[in-house]
């Protein structure tokens, strides 16, 4: 069964360094997001993204954070200066435009600390 | 806005006994509801979905949820937990966005099920 998977697992790292969280949603999906859960709260909307740009974004979302389609299978998450509270679980997911359902399919999410 | 609130963070069941994880929500219109099951060290996974079609919804693994407007209710339930059913519990309603990607989580239910 097709999935969404994402690298690293568990990254850990220094505040003020960049990090780039990667994922690889399902192949013919069209839609791609990050959430992220920071431990003990809500699992939280990040982005949308579609046809190569954001068609949403949270408040959360400001301009420390990016996203990227490098290539035709990577969806990659950049934080350029880490901060103590962005240390959260992060979510990527994908969804099949034709679908519509508002269904998501979601990885098993890449563990970020910022010491 | 749109929001969910899930009434307990943690239930225990024995394993054969019936599921009941609740769920409330709040929309200021006809909202598409979906529970989502994260197990340990894994992604999230839909469970099943309302999107204005019949008020009892069947998703996978024996589990149901009831869409009752006048309580604004989305209850999660099972007749006979397993052992596997082990995990943690989303209640999702989507919001108001326009990509239809921006998910607004509940808290999580804990469900725990005694041998």
């Amino acid at each position: 069964e097709p999935e969404v998977t994402q690298t690293p697992s568990h990254q850990v790292t220094q505040m003020g360094q960049e990090v780039i969280l990667r994922c690889v949603p399902i192949s013919n999906h069209l839609y791609f997001y990050w959430y992220r859960q920071i431990l003990g709260q809500k699992v939280e909307f990040l982005v949308s993204f579609y046809n190569n740009e954001i068609s949403e974004k949270s408040e959360i979302f400001d301009d420390q954070f990016s996203v990227e389609r490098p290539d035709g299978s990577n969806f990659t998450l950049k934080i350029r200066s880490t901060k103590l509270e962005d240390s959260a679980m992060y979510f990527c997911a994908s969804s099949d435009l034709l679908l519509n359902t508002g269904e998501l399919f979601f990885g098993e999410g890449s563990r970020l600390t910022v010491l | 806005a749109q929001s969910v609130t899930q009434l307990d963070s943690h239930v225990s069941v024995s394993e054969g006994t019936p599921v009941l994880l609740r769920c409330n929500y709040s929309s200021s219109y006809s909202p598409s509801l979906f529970w989502y099951v994260q197990h340990p060290n894994k992604g999230l996974q839909l469970l099943l979905k309302y999107t204005s079609a019949a008020t009892l919804v069947k998703g996978i693994n024996g589990f149901e949820a009831e869409f009752k407007k006048s309580e604004t209710s989305f209850h999660l339930t099972k007749p006979s937990a397993h052992m596997s059913d082990a995990a943690e519990y989303f209640c999702v309603v989507r919001g108001d966005g326009g990509s239809q990607g921006n998910l607004i989580f509940g808290k999580g239910t804990k469900l725990s099920v005694k041998p």
